[in-house]
């Protein structure tokens, strides 16, 4: 059954730094990874894709890479702003299509 | 600017009463996911349709809970009776699924429905 782990749970840093969220799975026949953004009270924006068959996606400050046989993908965030704060869940499409989802990660960015 | 919308946005009732959750897709995707949102239980898939039919309802309670697309630009979730225990938030999610196996791509996510059953 695949499970899929976020570290650390809650983050609180400094604006202007970078910085790195870790996803693990356990099951490394995915077909896809994603990683979304939740701000409090609304929905969730999906913010990077990646597919079983690439190894990273960039979108702006966010990098997001993908090492399917050790099980991990990490999100880095480049210059860090008050505006990133939101919780960062991190998803994959399993083998039989089904989305498993992580927990999260409460980012907080202090001015 | 393409989006899922869903209605109503906050619901309080109280238990035994109907609910009924409304959630209009984007245009074009083909595959509609129901979600729930707990603290405690995170993100949880209750069901999911493809052109309208209903692929996977595994994640939801059989008793109480039904989903349906009456058409293609309008997917319901019903709670009948509700109970305090399905206070949560409810998302929907649309996509596209391109190749035959059943794959989608980016889920686009609704506002969420919150719902207090009393």
């Amino acid at each position: 059954k695949q499970e899929v782990t976020q570290i650390p749970a809650a983050l609180s840093v400094p604006e202007g730094e970078n910085l790195v969220l870790n996803c693990s799975f356990t099951d490394s026949a995915i077909y896809n990874l994603q990683w979304f953004r939740q701000d409090p009270g609304k929905g969730l924006t999906s913010l990077l894709l990646i597919q079983s068959s690439q190894r990273e996606q960039t979108s702006g400050r966010l990098n997001a890479s993908l090492d399917k046989s050790s099980g991990r993908s990490t999100l880095y965030i480049a210059a860090s702003q008050p505006g990133d704060s939101a919780t960062y869940l991190c998803a994959v499409t399993d083998s039989n299509y089904q989305l498993i989802w992580g927990a999260g990660t409460k980012l907080i960015i202090k001015p | 600017d393409a989006r899922v919308t869903q209605t109503p946005r906050h619901k309080v009732t109280e238990m035994g009463q109907e609910v009924t959750m409304r959630c209009q897709p984007i245009l074009g995707h083909n595959t509609v996911f129901w979600y729930r949102q707990t603290m405690m239980q995170g993100l949880e898939l209750l069901a999911y349709f493809r052109n309208r039919a209903p692929l996977d309802d595994s994640g939801m309670p059989k008793d109480r809970f039904s989903a349906e697309m009456p058409d293609a630009t309008l997917a319901t979730l019903k709670i009948q009776p509700s109970e305090p225990r399905d206070s949560a938030v409810y998302f929907c999610a649309s996509g596209l699924t391109r190749d035959g196996r059943g794959h989608t791509d980016t889920q686009y996510f609704g506002p969420g429905t919150r719902l207090t059953v009393l």
